[in-house]
Formats: structure tokens, sequence, C-alpha cells
């Protein structure tokens, strides 16, 4: 059964830095690319960043260009997401999703929440 | 890159069909094969429905069919349910980048 479970969500100032973890099982981890997709509170969903199976190529929405960093740890089956420079619009759920084919969102976590707020 | 267009609600009674308009440019929907459909519940993780227009995960009822004409995408429920109501959101992959996969705002279905 595929699991997909993030931490590391939290309350964080302006200007803050976090980071998301997502702890991956239940498939071939290193085989697969990786999202992060976000939802702000009562909004639609967000598409975040992408990696590669072997962490070689990223993307990135716009928005989050030069803030926000996406790795990735095949040993420890690990998805990460570095978030620095936060704004208060980068207050969401994080979700950390299965990329299997293009633009197939297989599987997702349960989320975690950030916050970024004084 | 904008938002794909979705109405906000959409609603149906216990077993009529109800179908859903997602809407993006010649850049996204309407040049790729590559549009998906996740269904919500509240409080909980979007599902994926529909892949690739029209095909179905292993697991979805065959209830739920995807069909594309130019920069339209459209999800149909037949045979509504009870549990059927929850948020649906379309997306489509849009190489302005290397890679970028844009959302719909989100349809909510209600079953009257």
């Amino acid at each position: 059964e595929v699991q997909l479970v993030e931490s590391g969500g939290a309350l964080v100032q302006p200007g803050g830095s976090l980071r998301l973890s997502c702890a991956a099982s239940g498939f071939r981890f290193s085989t697969y690319w990786m999202s992060w997709v976000r939802q702000a509170p009562g909004k639609g969903l967000e598409w975040v960043a992408n990696i590669k199976p072997d962490g070689s190529h990223k993307n990135y929405m716009d928005s989050v260009k030069g803030r926000f960093a996406i790795s990735r740890d095949n040993a420890k089956n690990s998805l990460y997401l570095q978030l620095s420079s936060l704004r208060a619009e980068d207050t969401a759920v994080y979700y950390c999703v299965t990329n299997m084919a293009q633009n197939k969102f297989d599987y997702w976590g349960q989320g975690t929440l950030v916050t970024v707020s004084s | 890159q904008s938002a794909l267009t979705q109405p906000p609600s959409a609603s149906g009674s216990p077993g009529q069909s109800v179908t859903i308009s997602c809407t993006g440019t010649s850049s996204d929907v309407g040049a790729y094969n590559y549009v998906s459909w996740y269904q919500q519940h509240p409080g909980k993780a979007p599902k994926l429905m529909i892949f690739e227009v029209s095909k179905r995960p292993s697991g979805v009822p065959d209830r739920f069919s995807g069909s594309k004409s130019g920069n339209t995408a459209s999800l149909t429920v037949s045979g509504l349910q009870a549990d059927d109501e929850a948020d649906y959101y379309c997306s489509s992959y849009a190489a302005s980048n290397d890679f970028e996969a844009i959302f719909g705002g989100g349809t909510k279905l209600t079953v009257l």
C-alpha cells in the first residue's frame, strides 16, 4: 500500500524558513517523479514543484523560484521542500504527491499545514 | 500561467448525470492529452479520478468519465450517488517551463 506522510509544517513569521519532509513507502520511490502541491485555506490546488527520480532535474512554479528548493533522498525514501523568505500567501496545506506519469498525481499524503503570520 | 476555468458549482439528483467543464487554452488543455481530474472530500486529500483525458485508475467506478474537445475538458459523473458530493479539480500539463501543471479553481458538486 502506498503511503506518503508529510511533516514539518508550522507557524512561521514572514521572511522565515521551514523544511517539509515526506516519508514514502509501498512503492519504488527511486523510480518516480515526485511533486509538492499546495492548497491555501478554502482555496484550490496549486502545483509547487517537482523533481526527477534521480534528483537531477527540478521544476518550480514562478512565484516560488529562488525561495523554495525541492530535494530527495532515495536511500531514505524521502522527499523534502525547503521553504525560505516565506510570505503570507505561502500559507497552505502542502501535499507530497507521486507523479507516476505526465500530469498524473496518483497518490497524495495527508498534507502538512504551513502558516505564515506575525 | 493562469488557472483553468471551472464552474464554481454543479448539482444533480441521485441517479442523474452531471458534467463539469474545464476550460484552458491552446497552450495547455488544447495542446496535450494530459488532463486529469481529482475528487476532494472536505478535510481530505485529493484523489485521482481520471488521467490522460479519459483513463480511469484502478478502483474508480466507470460512472466517472472524461473527455476533451478543443481547449475544454469535461468530467461526467453518471448515476449520481450521495458520496459523489465533493469538490472536483481538473489539471493540465502546460509546457511553459520544462514542466508545469496547472489546476482549475474547483467545482463544488452537490447531490440534491
